[in-house]
């Protein structure tokens, strides 16, 4: 079946460290991958996607890149604020189908 | 009020009660769906509905129970609910069809405690 992998957390960095957060799947075929950011006492909110291999998905300074070779989809910020502090979720959809595969997230601190 | 709305945002129930969790969407979508999210795991698809019909029922045990009345609204009506049923209900929903890669839209959850 199809799986998300992410790093464990909690990811404790310093305001303007440099972030990222892995993400890998397993999945029959080429699926769409996304990133979704939970802000406390908030549901989901799509963060940012790619759509194949390759594709760059980029929003708020956050990047993460389509990788078909090492089934990956990392996310990275060069400068991370206190206001990016929330829970991270790596999921991957097919096309015409809309159900989404989550991983477990990643819970990411930034102090001042 | 816009995006998708959830009600009651905390519930404790006992294990013998009844109770329902209600979400509305006003981004004239058509499709909604149920999630559970429980501390470290990853969060778990309950059910989805498309134009009102139930397509996906991810072996939920039937003391869940959903109810989808029309596009806007979906229910969870909950009874004889187990202490391992606490977390946090989320509803989405979205566009759905063939083609194309529809985003789904959360509601804030309903934080649900069972005592």
């Amino acid at each position: 079946g199809n799986s998300v992998t992410q790093m464990e957390g909690p990811v404790t960095l310093s305001e303007e460290a440099f972030l990222t957060i892995n993400c890998t799947y397993t999945a029959t075929g080429y699926p769409s991958l996304f990133w979704y950011v939970q802000y406390p006492g908030e549901g989901l909110q799509l963060l940012l996607k790619a759509t194949k291999a390759d594709d760059k998905g980029s929003n708020k300074g956050f990047e993460a890149t389509y990788r078909k070779e090492t089934t990956s989809f990392h996310l990275e910020k060069g400068s991370v604020q206190v206001s990016d502090s929330a829970v991270y979720f790596c999921a991957l959809r097919f096309s015409g189908y809309s159900t989404l595969t989550f991983g477990k997230g990643t819970m990411l601190l930034v102090s001042p | 009020e816009t995006g998708v709305t959830q009600t009651p945002r905390h519930l404790v129930m006992g294990m013998t009660n009844k109770k329902s969790l209600k979400c509305e969407q006003h981004l004239g979508h058509n499709a909604m769906y149920w999630y559970k999210q429980s501390a470290k795991k990853p969060l778990e698809l309950m059910f989805v509905y498309s134009l009102e019909e139930r397509v996906e029922n991810n072996s939920v045990p039937s003391r869940f129970s959903p109810e989808c009345p029309n596009s806007s609204h979906l229910f969870l009506h909950l009874h004889t609910l187990q202490p391992e049923d606490s977390a946090l209900y989320l509803c989405a929903s979205s566009q759905a069809g063939t083609g194309g890669t529809y985003e789904q839209y959360f509601g804030p959850g309903t934080r649900l405690t069972v005592t």
